[in-house]
């Protein structure tokens, strides 16, 4: 069965601090991998969209990393800010498919 | 800006009743969807559109059905409403597999 695990279910750290959240997929064929960020009352927005040539993308202070050889990714945070604050979702589309498989997200808590 | 407008943010039913979510978007996007999120389970699809008129059921459909009559409009309907039906419904559209799906704010529905 298709499935997309995230690690940790939480997580809280003082801003200005980096972390990593983690994506493990089972996924196959493979496609594409996204990063969703869902800030409270909001729906989800992605953030960056990995390949399965790409090992590394940035968007800003936020970079995905991606081993399609163990399918694993990963996002990290760099010198964090109150606004990281939200939900981080990873999500796997499979090759042939309409429909994308979604992780239960890693919840990201920043205090002053 | 793709924008994706769901008619209600929050909403309360009583059990029994027929209950209609709407969701329109902005962008001319081929794929809609419905979700519902819960808390430790994340975003679950309920159904799917790839085009007018046409559907796919999703991995939770019990219970739900929809309509899409026109491109940009697509109505989630709880044929007669249930406790466990209490939950988030986002909304979300794309243009196609390899586009990010753009998501609503979301409807909280309380079914009393």
């Amino acid at each position: 069965k298709n499935q997309v695990e995230q690690s940790p279910q939480s997580l809280i750290i003082l801003e200005g601090k980096n972390c990593t959240l983690q994506c493990n997929y089972t996924v196959s064929p493979f496609s594409n991998l996204r990063w969703y960020k869902q800030d409270t009352g909001r729906g989800p927005v992605s953030l960056t969209i990995m390949t399965f040539s790409e090992n590394t993308k940035s968007n800003g202070r936020y970079t995905a990393t991606l081993d399609a050889d163990t399918k694993q990714s990963s996002l990290h945070i760099t010198a964090s800010q109150l606004s990281d604050s939200a939900s981080y979702i990873c999500v796997v589309k499979m090759g042939g498919s309409y429909i994308p498989t979604f992780g239960r997200g890693t919840s990201l808590i920043v205090h002053p | 800006d793709v924008k994706v407008t769901q008619s209600s943010r929050y909403l309360v039913k009583r059990t029994g009743e027929k209950v209609f979510l709407e969701c329109v978007q902005d962008m001319d996007h081929e794929n809609m969807f419905w979700y519902r999120q819960d808390p430790g389970l994340g975003l679950r699809l309920i159904y799917f559109s790839y085009d007018v008129k046409m559907k796919e059921k999703g991995d939770i459909p019990e219970g739900y059905s929809v309509s899409r009559e026109k491109k940009e409009r697509f109505s989630l309907i709880l044929e007669s409403a249930s406790t466990n039906q209490t939950s988030m419904y986002l909304c979300a559209s794309r243009q196609d597999g390899n586009q990010p799906q753009h998501f609503g704010d979301g409807t909280r529905l309380s079914i009393l």
